[in-house]
């Protein structure tokens, strides 16, 4: 089982929809779990992170975890074109590494 | 700012040619990080230096080295390309040593095919 996993292929949404992406982990005992976007041709940045059960919202994105399930999404509200990118989920397991899942691409449909 | 910059941002080798990826950062960071990211595979470290002077494996070492220069820079160098590292690169940094919850800062990128 790999330590993150993103297993959606690419979600197409309508502009002004949600678009909703899942990431698991296998290591029970991580503590810090991120979302980096990344447009075609550029680098990662961050735009999430969440480190307790529950949501977390900053603006029209809302990052949710659950240690039990092991699994952290990332809802984004009223999709706008510039959100179309691949979306990283990123999770510090507890041997002190940081590891990426592959991502999923976000197309937002104007 | 600068930032994390990267050099080159494209490079065609062949196969066993060697080659080093430079990567300067001006934001007084301790940690650096070399990543590679295929498709369909995600990014996935190379090797990292938590510190100046101290560098230490990743997932996917095998082919690559690395020098931890300075504070500020850090190189990955090929010493005999393979097709099996035809890969973008990304450098990264972020202020503390070692793994923490500190968002990471990229650089560009690097597009290395080996032919």
């Amino acid at each position: 089982q790999k330590e993150v996993e993103q297993n959606s292929g690419p979600l197409s949404v309508p502009e002004g929809a949600i678009a909703s992406l899942n990431c698991t982990y296998s290591d029970r005992v991580s503590q810090s779990f991120f979302w980096y976007r990344q447009y075609s041709g550029k680098s990662p940045e961050l735009i999430m992170s969440i480190y307790s059960n529950g949501d977390k919202e900053d603006g029209r994105f809302t990052a949710q975890l659950n240690k039990a399930s092991q699994y952290v999404s990332l809802l984004i509200r009223d999709s706008q074109p510039s959100d179309s990118a691949t979306y990283l989920c990123a999770v510090i397991s507890g041997n002190n590494r940081l590891a990426f899942g592959k991502g999923n691409q976000v197309v937002v449909i104007p | 700012n600068a930032g994390v910059t990267q050099t080159p941002k494209f490079q065609v080798l062949k196969t066993g040619q060697s080659m080093t990826l430079q990567c300067a950062q001006d934001m007084n960071h301790n940690s650096m990080y070399w990543y590679r990211q295929d498709p369909g595979m995600g990014l996935r470290l190379i090797y990292y230096s938590a510190s100046e002077g101290t560098t230490d494996k990743g997932e996917v070492p095998n082919g690559y080295n690395v020098s931890r220069l300075n504070k500020r820079e850090f190189s990955l160098r090929l010493e005999s390309a393979a097709p099996s590292q035809t890969s973008v690169y990304f450098c990264a940094s972020n202020h503390s040593p070692g793994i923490t919850n500190e968002k990471l800062f990229f650089g560009s990128g690097t597009q290395l095919s080996v032919l």
